[in-house]
């Protein structure tokens, strides 16, 4: 059975203080990783889609990255509108499994 | 403005009503989804639409009841809902299914139901 681990479940950050986001899976059959980001009481906006070990893709002060068993976004001096919940997804050979959420706080 | 709109953002029932969640998408893909966003739960994926036909049902209660008169279009029913109901259900669109090709899922904003 597919899994993702997001961890932490909660961070909080001060306004500029750089850190990574980890999601751990195990999936048969990797057709793609999935970024959201989630405002409260919105729904999930698309960021990045990753397809294999290695691959980065980077917007604003956002990166994604993909190894064999974990994705990790690093933020890079993050401000105040950076507080949202992320969300990592994995595709395998038929559905797509998510985890729970990371809860990241900037404080300015 | 995601492409993927949802009606009502909101909707308190009682446990006697019958309601309808509205989604359109204006991104002219053939997939729509509903899913079920719970507190401190994953995404739960609830019905699975391609060209207007079901292609999944992950063992959802009869309470709830879609239908998807066109690729564009998609309703959630709901009758006689519990309390455990209540929850963020999500609407969501891809341009193909799940193992055919770039399927990137964008999501509405959600309706908040609460049941009472």
């Amino acid at each position: 059975e597919d899994q993702v681990t997001q961890s932490p479940e909660a961070l909080r950050l001060q306004e500029g203080e750089s850190s990574s986001l980890n999601c751990s899976y195990t999936v048969s059959g990797l057709r793609g990783l999935f970024w959201y980001r989630q405002d409260p009481g919105k729904g999930p906006e698309f960021l990045f889609t990753l397809y294999s070990a290695g691959e980065e893709k980077e917007k604003e002060r956002l990166k994604a990255t993909l190894t064999k068993k974990e994705s990790f976004l690093h933020i890079t001096a993050p401000k105040p509108e950076d507080s949202a919940t992320y969300l990592c997804a994995v595709r395998g050979n038929e559905k797509l499994t998510f985890g729970t959420g990371t809860r990241l706080t900037i404080i300015p | 403005e995601t492409g993927v709109t949802q009606t009502p953002r909101h909707l308190v029932m009682g446990m006697t009503n019958k309601k309808s969640l509205k989604c359109e998408q204006h991104l002219g893909h053939n997939a729509m989804y509903w899913y079920k966003q719970s507190a401190k739960k994953p995404l739960e994926l609830m019905f699975v639409y391609n060209f207007k036909e079901q292609t999944e049902n992950n063992s959802v209660p009869s309470r709830f009841s879609p239908e998807c008169p066109n690729s564009s279009h998609l309703f959630l029913h709901l009758h006689t809902l519990q309390p455990e109901d209540s929850a963020l259900y999500l609407c969501a669109s891809s341009p193909n299914l799940p193992g055919q090709g770039a399927n990137t899922i964008y999501f509405g904003e959600g309706s908040w139901l609460t049941v009472v």
